[in-house]
């Protein structure tokens, strides 16, 4: 079974300065990755996605991610953090494909990072 | 706007009530989605469905029910039977073709016990 680990529960970033939020993932084939944010109390907001070719993915607000295979990786990054960044964040991984696999575009989460920027 | 519409916002539910949440979508997509959140971990598949009056349970199931009668709509319901119903509830739609397609999340319904 496909599985998504974040390790940073938390982290503290001051405003202006680089941003990297981690994220491993488990999947037996090429998988569809996918990284989202959260406002408090709001839906989630597709950030960027990742099915194949560029390893280098380039989302809305300024962040981009790397799918590196060899580390099962689709790390987060932002050049320079912005107060408004502050929110939780997931990484998700998707089925391929559904003819074969059955199950619809399931997405499976990991547990989220929260972000604070320090002004 | 396409978008997907959860309501109510808040909710509160009795001992022994079951109560219904909302999810209304106008992006034309097939597929869709019911996630419970708690807080540190994550969102937890409850059901999804891929085609009208078609539905599959996802990882935590038991004590909920849903619907599925019309391609906009697919309706939530906590029953007695859930014994911490306390959390937020996302749902969400995608299109459904080859795999990789993201979800697209309304607002969430906010569950809380009286």
């Amino acid at each position: 079974a496909q599985s998504v680990t974040q390790p940073d529960i938390h982290i503290t970033v001051s405003e202006g300065a680089s941003l990297e939020l981690r994220c491993n993932y488990s999947y037996g084939a090429t998988p569809y990755l996918f990284w989202y944010v959260q406002s408090p109390g709001q839906g989630l907001q597709l950030l960027l996605k990742y099915f194949s070719g560029d390893t280098l993915v380039q989302g809305i607000k300024g962040f981009e991610a790397e799918f590196k295979r060899s580390q099962s990786s689709f790390n987060l990054r932002k050049p320079s953090v912005h107060w408004s960044d502050a929110a939780e964040y997931f990484c998700a991984v998707g089925e391929g494909d559904i003819i074969l696999t059955g199950g619809g575009n399931k997405l499976t989460f990991g547990t989220g990072t929260q972000l604070k920027v320090e002004l | 706007d396409g978008g997907i519409t959860q309501s109510p916002k808040y909710l509160f539910r009795k001992e022994g009530q079951n109560v219904t949440l909302s999810c209304e979508q106008n992006l034309n997509h097939d597929a869709m989605y019911w996630y419970r959140q708690d807080p540190g971990q994550g969102l937890r598949l409850i059901y999804y469905s891929q085609i009208v009056n078609d539905f599959q349970k996802g990882d935590i199931a038991e004590g909920y029910s849903v619907s599925r009668e019309k391609k906009e709509s697919f309706p939530l319901t906590v029953t007695s039977a859930q014994k911490n119903p306390t959390a937020f509830y996302l749902c969400a739609s995608s299109i459904q073709r080859q795999g990789g397609q993201p979800q697209h999340f309304g607002d969430g319904t906010r569950l809380s016990i009286l």
